[in-house]
Formats: C-alpha cells, sequence, structure tokens
C-alpha cells in the first residue's frame, strides 16, 4: 500500500517562494498507473487540486497557479516536489500529496499524505 | 473550467439515510469520484468512477451518476459518517471539486 509524506516549511514570508517535497513509500514513482498530484485545502475551506505529474514528465496544472507553480519528479529518491513562487497570505493552506491514480483514465486520489500547513505571514 | 455545486451542509438523524448531491452540467458523462474529510484528516476516497466503493468502505456508501446530478448515499447513517464531503473529476486534464458538503448526524 501506498504511503506518501510532505516535508518542507511551515512559515514563509510574502513574495517568498514555497518548496515541498512528498516521499513515496511502498511503491514506485515508476508505477504507470499514477500521475502523482498535488492539493491544498485553505482553513476553513475545500480542496483545490495544484497539479500532476507523471514519472516520465509531463505535469497538468491548474491553471490559476500556473505561473507560478512547477512540479518535478525524482524518481532516484522517489520523491516529487512543488515549487511556488511569489508567495502570498492566499496561498496559507494545509498543502497535501496523493497519488493521482490515472489506469482506465479515471484519474482519482486514492492515497493521501498526512497534509503539511503552510503560513504565509510578515 | 468546469463547476461542480454541492450543497453546504446536510443534517440526517443517526441511522437513517443521507443523499449528498454534486451537481454540473451532463455531469452524467463524467467519471465521478467521492472524498470524505473528517476533521482534522486528510481526504479518504470512499467512491470512484461513480459507484464503485475502494476496498474498505462500508456496503451503506453508495454511488449514482445521471443526467445533471450525482449522488452519494451513505445508508445506516453513523457518528462517524460526520465530516466533509466532496465530489471531484478529470476536466481537460485537471482535476476538479465541488465546494463541499457537511453532513451533520443528529
Amino acid at each position: 500500500q501506498l504511503q506518501l509524506q510532505e516535508s518542507g516549511p511551515g512559515l514563509l514570508r510574502p513574495s517568498e517562494t514555497l518548496s515541498l517535497t512528498c516521499t513515496v513509500s511502498g511503491g514506485s514513482l515508476n508505477d504507470p498507473t499514477y500521475y502523482w498530484g498535488w492539493l491544498r485545502q485553505p482553513p476553513g475551506k475545500g480542496l483545490e487540486w495544484i497539479g500532476s505529474i507523471d514519472y516520465s514528465g509531463p505535469t497538468f496544472y491548474n491553471p490559476s497557479l500556473k505561473s507560478r507553480l512547477t512540479i518535478s519528479v525524482d524518481t532516484s529518491r522517489n520523491r516529487f516536489s512543488l515549487t511556488l513562487t511569489s508567495v502570498t497570505a492566499a496561498d496559507t493552506a494545509v498543502y497535501y500529496c496523493a497519488s493521482n491514480h490515472r489506469a482506465t483514465r479515471l484519474y482519482y486520489f486514492d492515497y493521501w499524505g498526512q497534509g503539511t500547513l503552510v503560513t504565509v505571514s510578515s | 473550467s468546469y463547476e461542480m455545486t454541492q450543497p453546504l451542509s446536510v443534517s440526517v438523524a443517526l441511522g437513517e439515510t443521507a443523499r449528498l448531491t454534486c451537481g454540473a452540467d451532463n455531469i452524467g458523462i463524467r467519471n465521478l469520484h467521492w472524498y470524505q474529510q473528517r476533521p482534522g484528516q486528510a481526504p479518504v476516497l470512499v467512491m470512484y468512477r461513480d459507484d464503485n466503493r475502494p476496498s474498505g468502505i462500508p456496503e451503506r456508501f453508495s454511488g449514482s451518476n445521471s443526467g445533471n446530478t450525482a449522488t452519494l448515499t451513505i445508508s445506516r447513517v453513523q457518528a462517524g459518517d460526520e465530516g466533509d464531503y466532496y465530489c471531484q473529476v478529470w476536466y481537460n486534464y485537471t482535476g476538479v471539486f465541488g465546494g463541499g458538503t457537511k453532513l451533520t448526524v443528529l
């Protein structure tokens, strides 16, 4: 069974760059069953998909974040990462990584990390 | 973009049946998935491709999707079913979530 774990700083200043990493265990990033996704949830609000990546490199980004967003994959370390530039208070959220099941073109999120709270504040 | 509408809240008595809806234009042609999120926890997939339960999800959970409305039905509701429920589709190479419904068990 897949297990995912987010890591990264919990506090950022406005205009800084957010970098998060998701380490995957119990499976391989090379598994063609999955994309690998990032999602977030602002305090008291709903879920927002940030983006997903295929192990071979293709990425899919939320259009509202695309200009600030990079998602990359490191298959040698079995982890994938998120970089979000020029953060503001609106980027304060719990950030989740998740496996994005893509077999038979269904595209659901079946395994989730526990989430990590990122706060943007001066 | 593709917008899906969920009622903000649904209340149901213990042991009764809860019906949570997700509405959107022609949602019935899309593969629709549901997530449960208990307070302070990560979301959990409870239904995929409209009416398929992942391993470990009780049979009390069922789903349907037709026309402009998808429905997650929870029979014999238990206190542990309380939480937020989100619908999700994959649209035009993007993940899209509904706004979520808070289920309260009375």
